[in-house]
């Protein structure tokens, strides 16, 4: 059973433009939504996460918007950039403590074409 | 300062064979959660140790087990290899158990003939 559904599969976009990649989730007991960043040939790494008592998280070029009535994330790259060619998978947890399960999206292969 | 490490960090065995990967976790890090990646997936929950105490597991059959030493270091065993067990196997560490304290290994890519 598929808790988490990620959208699109893959996603070109021109360099300089703006990256979405959004996720839905099922199970109303997620309080943790991160999204990790994989490079061939390299475990994920985190690359921003938020919790569902804000709307919205931005560091950097990177953007989390959050709409808990929908039970939707999404995630933004601003300036998009060939070195953020990857593949980026979205997750949730219900992060108590002690608590490390995530259930991951099935990702999203990114490609920044010049 | 070294991230989470692996070993080995790839190995072919054949069909009901057993196998045992190793991960270190970042010096101070107390809970080891270990993940199945399916070519073209997203990574599957296995297991999670913290203070050598499982806390959690996935949907996983018997096969899978595993273990956490006092070192914080841990192992997954996978017996009766079947071919569907072909995958990367991630390993991933958290300082007092907080996901945001989390790193991910670079993975075991295990295949199974």
């Amino acid at each position: 059973q598929q808790q988490v559904k990620q959208s699109p599969q893959s996603l070109i976009v021109q360099k300089g433009g703006i990256s979405i990649i959004n996720c839905a989730y099922e199970n109303t007991a997620f309080d943790y939504f991160p999204w990790y960043q994989q490079f061939p040939g390299k475990g994920p790494a985190l690359l921003i996460a938020i919790r569902p008592d804000v709307s919205e998280k931005k560091e950097g070029r990177f953007t989390i918007s959050f709409n808990k009535s929908a039970k939707q994330f999404s995630l933004h790259i601003m300036d998009s950039q060939p070195g953020d060619s990857a593949t980026y998978f979205c997750a949730a947890s219900t992060a108590n403590f002690g608590n490390e399960k995530l259930t991951f999206g099935t990702g999203t292969r990114l490609t920044i074409i010049p | 300062d070294a991230g989470v490490t692996q070993s080995p960090t790839h190995l072919i065995k054949t069909r009901g064979q057993q196998v045992t990967l190793r991960c270190s976790p970042i010096s101070g890090h107390k809970s080891v959660s270990w993940y199945q990646q399916v070519l073209g997936q997203g990574p599957q929950f296995i297991f999670q140790y913290y203070e050598k105490e499982e806390r959690g597991r996935g949907n996983f059959p018997d096969r899978f087990s595993a273990r956490q030493f006092p070192n914080y270091s841990s192992e997954l065993n996978v017996n009766a290899l079947l071919l569907g067990d072909s995958a990367l196997y991630l390993c991933a560490s958290s300082g007092q158990g907080r996901l945001e304290t989390q790193y991910f290994g670079p993975g075991t890519r295990l295949l199974v003939l």
